[in-house]
């Protein structure tokens, strides 16, 4: 079955750090630019970042860049997002998400989502 | 950054309806403007890409046009599955690939 499954997630104090994970299965990672977009709960969606197949190149929303780095190992179809310096406003359900290919892309393939709470 | 501001925010309608929410956007994208679904507790859903094509499997009912900086989805017979939220999201060459604030639909 064609998936990805988040995990992760959890509650962290300001400042903190977190990794999260997404597996991929049914495809291979190699051949998408993978992305993590966030949902503040009961709010909308913001892209958080994305790299690209061979995890060369990677790009980041303002609001993150500096402290979050993504990441993968193609080899075992995982991608991951190390959060750092963790702020109240970082909290959210994170979702990994694969695009289709093409300059006509969109987000085709998202997963459950993993939930970050960053509270004292 | 282009900022995506759809209307309306929200949206009360009945099963049979015809819905039309629209999205705006700050600047010129051309046609590379993706629709998505979300229902409560769930991960978003591919609806419309590039504008007006239909993703595999999603209903006929629903359409979507526009270019240039004003879009529409409009979904014609409203059905019960179809109250859920709905984000338009750019897919220009311009990062951050930005999102719709989001239409509810009840």
């Amino acid at each position: 079955e064609v998936q990805l499954v988040e995990s992760g997630g959890g509650l962290v104090q300001p400042g903190g750090s977190l990794r999260l994970s997404c597996i991929a299965s049914g495809f291979s990672l190699s051949d998408y630019w993978m992305n993590w977009v966030r949902q503040v709960p009961d709010k909308g969606l913001e892209w958080v970042a994305h790299n690209k197949e061979d995890g060369t190149e990677e790009y980041y929303v303002d609001s993150v860049r500096g402290r979050f780095t993504i990441s993968r190992d193609n080899a075992k179809n995982l991608v991951y997002l190390q959060m750092n310096y963790l702020r109240g406003e970082d909290t959210a359900v994170y979702y990994c998400a694969r695009p289709t290919r093409g300059n006509d892309w969109y987000y085709d393939l998202w997963g459950r989502g993993t939930l970050v709470i960053v509270s004292s | 950054d282009i900022q995506m501001t759809q209307s309306p925010s929200s949206l009360s309608a009945s099963v049979g309806d015809r819905v039309t929410i629209t999205c705006r956007a700050s600047q010129n994208i051309g046609i590379f403007l993706n629709w998505y679904q979300q229902r409560p507790g769930k991960a978003p859903s591919p609806l419309i890409y590039t504008a007006s094509n239909l993703h595999s499997g999603v209903p006929s009912r629903f359409s979507g046009s526009g270019a240039g900086t004003d879009f529409t989805l409009t979904i014609s017979g409203l059905q019960p599955e179809d109250f859920a939220t709905y984000y338009c999201q750019q897919s220009s060459v311009t990062r951050p690939y930005t999102f719709g604030q989001g239409t509810k639909l009840e």
